[in-house]
């Protein structure tokens, strides 16, 4: 099993662009998340799943969005990057209330 | 309000000086408490689950266990390798995870 994967690894935006970081977990997993990690800070929720076609909003949810069309697929979409939004990016999956499983990260820099 | 904080926040110990990572929580009902532990540049990697009060689990150097108020990450005669940030996370409803902000731990050989 590959677990979660996350694409891209590194990003660098310029403030207005929009781009997708893509996150897949083949471990058959029904929960999904997006945190956002900052120094200093605890990993934040964005945004979660529950299963496909199912999404809620988590701490902070504004200028991002999601959708699930799959078990296996959670993308995070951000429409209009800002400054604010300079991060490292982890998805996450779990089955049940069970410990969850991230993937590696995209480090986010937007200009 | 729900709240998780760890302490302290840097932890620099000689390789065999045995110490303890502390979890304060405030929950209204604990679903589970978790470990992970992050290394530079990765995602967090989980360790321990626990439960209910008095709780305890091991794996190799480390020992976890849990009060109604807190967590305790004991690490006995640790070495390099168990440098990394440590995470303590809180359940407290279905979709509701409430992250520290972690204890970066040190290992001087």
């Amino acid at each position: 099993n590959a677990g979660v994967t996350q694409t891209p690894k590194f990003q660098v935006l310029k403030t207005g662009q929009s781009m997708t970081l893509q996150c897949a977990q083949d471990m058959n997993h029904e929960y999904m998340s997006w945190y956002r990690q900052d120094p200093g800070m605890g990993l934040r929720l964005i945004h979660y799943s529950v299963g496909a076609g199912i999404t809620d909003q988590g701490e902070v949810p504004n200028g991002y969005n999601v959708s699930r069309s799959t078990t296996e697929d959670f993308p995070l979409r951000l429409l209009s990057a800002a400054p604010s939004q300079t991060s490292v990016y982890f998805c996450a999956s779990r089955f049940g209330q069970g410990e969850q499983y991230f993937g590696p990260g995209t480090r986010l820099t937007v200009t | 309000e729900d709240q998780v904080t760890q302490s302290p926040e840097a932890l620099r110990l000689q390789e065999g000086e045995s110490s303890s990572l502390n979890c304060s929580y405030t929950v209204s009902g604990l679903r589970g408490l978790f470990w992970y532990r992050q290394d530079p540049g990765k995602g967090p990697e989980f360790l321990f689950t626990l439960y209910s009060a008095g709780e305890e689990k091991e794996k190799e150097r480390l020992k976890a266990t849990l009060t109604k108020k807190e967590s305790f990450l004991h690490i006995t005669a640790p070495k390099p390798e168990d440098s990394a940030t440590y995470l303590c996370a809180v359940q407290a409803s279905a979709s509701k995870i409430i992250f520290g902000s972690g204890t970066r731990l040190s290992i001087r050989p």
